[in-house]
């Protein structure tokens, strides 16, 4: 049971080049969502999802793109990056409990626009 | 939902009782309280949560006041491992994953 997977854990772009930042669990979580944090404040969300098929907009959805096609996968996709979004992107996963509900998250990954 | 106010930092001998308070003046009746901590810069970690009634489990207790418009988060032995920052957040059951963090107490354990 590895949890959330992130990947790349690091990773350094040009302004305007595309990538895609994949995130996996394997815990049949129904529910993802992509966070961003910048040095020294809190974590704000990107996007989300409730289900396959299914996402929203968080705080901070500007500049990227999300898609769910299986439960296991949430991957977002930066189309045209800016120097703006560097920063560090944690994906997160969750299940609907009878009180709350948990969040895992994964390990981070660490990209820099230049 | 509801915003939090929490101290910017916090420090604690290491051994001794770390309390973290958290002011969720706002919060509605269905808004849970929950507690995540992050280590460096590791993803966060889930620690507790709450909504009326307080809660105990091995890493930690929160305790809700009976208005609701406070909490205090007891690490009662911290250790030097515990150094993080703490986050409160309040957020409905409903939102799932949609957790809106602040910025969080920075709390130092020193030998």
């Amino acid at each position: 049971n590895a949890g959330v997977t992130q990947t790349p854990k690091f990773q350094v772009l040009k302004t305007g080049q595309s990538m895609t930042l994949q995130c996996a669990q394997d815990m049949n979580h129904e529910y993802m969502s992509w966070y961003r944090q910048d040095p020294g404040m809190g974590l704000r969300l990107i996007h989300y999802s409730v289900g396959a098929g299914i996402t929203d907009q968080g705080e901070v959805p500007n500049g990227y793109n999300v898609s769910r096609s299986t439960t296991e996968d949430f991957p977002l996709r930066l189309l045209s990056a800016a120097p703006s979004q560097t920063s560090v992107y944690f994906c997160a996963s969750s299940y609907r409990q009878s009180s709350g509900n948990t969040i895992y998250f994964g390990e981070g990954s660490w990209l820099t626009v230049v | 939902d509801a915003k939090t106010t929490q101290p910017t930092s916090m420090d604690c001998a290491e051994g001794r009782a770390a309390n973290l308070p958290c002011n969720h003046s706002t919060i509605s009746g269905n808004e849970y309280v929950y507690w995540y901590r992050q280590i460096h810069s590791q993803g966060p970690q889930y620690i507790i949560h709450g909504l009326k009634n307080n809660e105990t489990n091995e890493m930690a207790s929160l305790i809700i006041t009976e208005d609701r418009k406070s909490s205090t988060l007891i690490l009662p032995h911290a250790t030097l491992r515990d150094t993080a920052v703490y986050y409160c957040i309040v957020g409905r059951g409903s939102t799932l994953g949609r957790l809106y963090f602040g910025r969080g107490t920075q709390l130092t354990v020193w030998p």
